[in-house]
């Protein structure tokens, strides 16, 4: 059973939408991670929130951590062909990492 | 500076084979780790090491062992492997505090027959 529950699994948009993802957990994290994974390479850090109730925004991705810090979602405008990857968050508590199973975004032209 | 690396890139191994899967980062970090990715399951945590000469177990440690030969390098071992152990395992490595950044190696493909 994952720690971190990430939906929807597979979205496909075209060019232009926007999009929302989301994580849901029912345990409390010190901070929260979004990663984005291209095929055969490792997951690279997108951005970290910390506080209850933080956006943080990078060009047209959105970040926000819920109040209780349980939850985060990442929202992005005007998607394009490149933001298509594997996108995690990944709860932070202590030493140890706990990653959702990841949302597979496609934008297609 | 390259970061996180992983040996060997992809391997084939018989169902009882061992092996053993090299990590090494330059970060001079203090925490590193190996998951194991699979399709619809995200990346699940194996063994970690939080500082030279410590190792704890993940969520998945069954059928692995893991060595911090030093503040560089972290070994993971298979000692006989299984079918169920075809993945893609990663390497990472961390500095300490909550909002460090997780570097990830580019990942050892593994095929058990």
């Amino acid at each position: 059973t994952q720690l971190l529950e990430q939906s929807p699994q597979f979205l496909s948009i075209q060019e232009g939408e926007n999009l929302t993802v989301y994580c849901n957990s029912s345990s409390v994290f010190s901070s929260l991670q979004w990663y984005r994974q291209e095929p055969g390479e490792g997951p690279v850090l997108l951005v970290t929130v910390v506080t209850g109730g933080e956006v943080k925004k990078l060009k047209r991705l959105t970040f926000q951590f819920g109040d209780a810090r349980k939850d985060s979602s990442l929202h992005i405008t005007a998607a394009q062909p490149g933001d298509t990857g594997l996108y995690l968050c990944a709860g932070v508590k202590g030493y140890k990492l706990s990653f959702g199973a990841g949302t597979t975004v496609t934008v297609r032209a | 500076n390259a970061g996180v690396t992983q040996t060997p890139k992809f391997q084939v191994l018989k169902t009882g084979q061992s092996m053993t899967l090299q990590c090494a980062q330059d970060m001079n970090h203090n925490s590193m780790y190996w998951y194991r990715q699979d399709p619809g399951m995200g990346l699940r945590l194996i063994y970690y090491s939080a500082s030279e000469g410590t190792t704890d177990k993940g969520e998945v440690p069954n059928g692995y062992n893991v060595s911090r030969l030093n503040k560089r390098e972290f070994s993971l071992r298979l000692e006989s492997a299984a079918p169920s152990q075809t993945s893609v395992y990663f390497c990472a490595s961390r500095g300490g505090g909550d909002q460090e950044t997780q570097y990830f190696g580019p990942g050892t493909r593994l095929l058990v027959l």
